[in-house]
């Protein structure tokens, strides 16, 4: 099973700041099938990033996903009211399809 | 539009069993494989389970293996999940997801709520 690991566990910054999320993986992740996920409270999770750097059909440019390998990062370039949220990877290449336990990015 | 309408959920006593549907629409439901993903309150996403198009390859995690079923209707557009032997921490929201290997879960119920309490 591959364990994904992000941190922080919160983020705390201010609308118009840059947001650096990390997730890393117990073993390489296969063909970057790397995932991440917005959940906002009592809603479900929404597919922001796929395959590790493509964005998701509607999802803003400020959003962009990196990482291969072990090592991946999601950055929201500019914080807008509306991402403050909880940000979830995932890797869907082996089974179990594995999910890091999640950051949170609050208002400063 | 893609919806994913789960149902079935509600208040069950321990080692009791309940039933879940998701109901897909608004796109080719026998094309995707499909999946069960559960949070706990207050917790983060746990995948629990999923089927490939045409049932062939079933897998569940290891804390609901031969306890729950997975199964589909590509004739009825829906999605279910037999749940037997629930325990307390079965407790979560239980939400339908497209997806399969390679493929990432692109579309989302807006989940149904299992409680098991005695």
């Amino acid at each position: 099973e591959i364990v994904l690991t992000q941190s922080p566990g919160t983020l705390s910054l201010s609308p118009g700041e840059r947001a650096t999320l990390s997730c890393r993986a117990s073993q390489s992740v296969t063909s970057s099938y790397l995932a991440w996920y917005q959940q906002k409270p009592g809603q479900a999770p929404r597919l922001l990033i796929y395959g590790a750097s493509s964005r998701a059909t509607g999802i803003p440019d400020r959003f962009s996903g990196s990482g291969s390998g072990t090592d991946f990062t999601l950055t929201i370039r500019r914080l807008e009211p509306e991402d403050f949220a909880v940000y979830y990877c995932q890797q869907y290449g082996s089974s179990p399809r594995t999910f890091g336990q999640g950051t949170k990015v609050e208002i400063k | 539009e893609v919806q994913l309408v789960e149902s079935g959920g509600g208040l069950v006593k321990p080692g009791g069993s309940l039933s879940l549907s998701c109901a897909a629409s608004g796109f080719t439901f026998s094309d995707y494989s499909m999946n069960w993903v559960r949070q706990a309150p207050g917790k983060g996403l746990e995948w629990v389970s999923s089927i490939s198009i045409s049932s062939i390859y079933i897998d569940y995690a290891d804390s609901v293996k031969g306890r729950f079923t997975i199964s589909r209707d590509n004739a009825k557009n829906s999605l279910y999940l037999q749940m037997n032997s629930l325990r307390a921490e079965d407790t979560a929201v239980y939400y339908c997801a497209t997806g399969g290997i390679g493929y990432s879960f692109d579309y989302w119920g807006q989940g149904t709520l299992v409680a098991v309490s005695s």
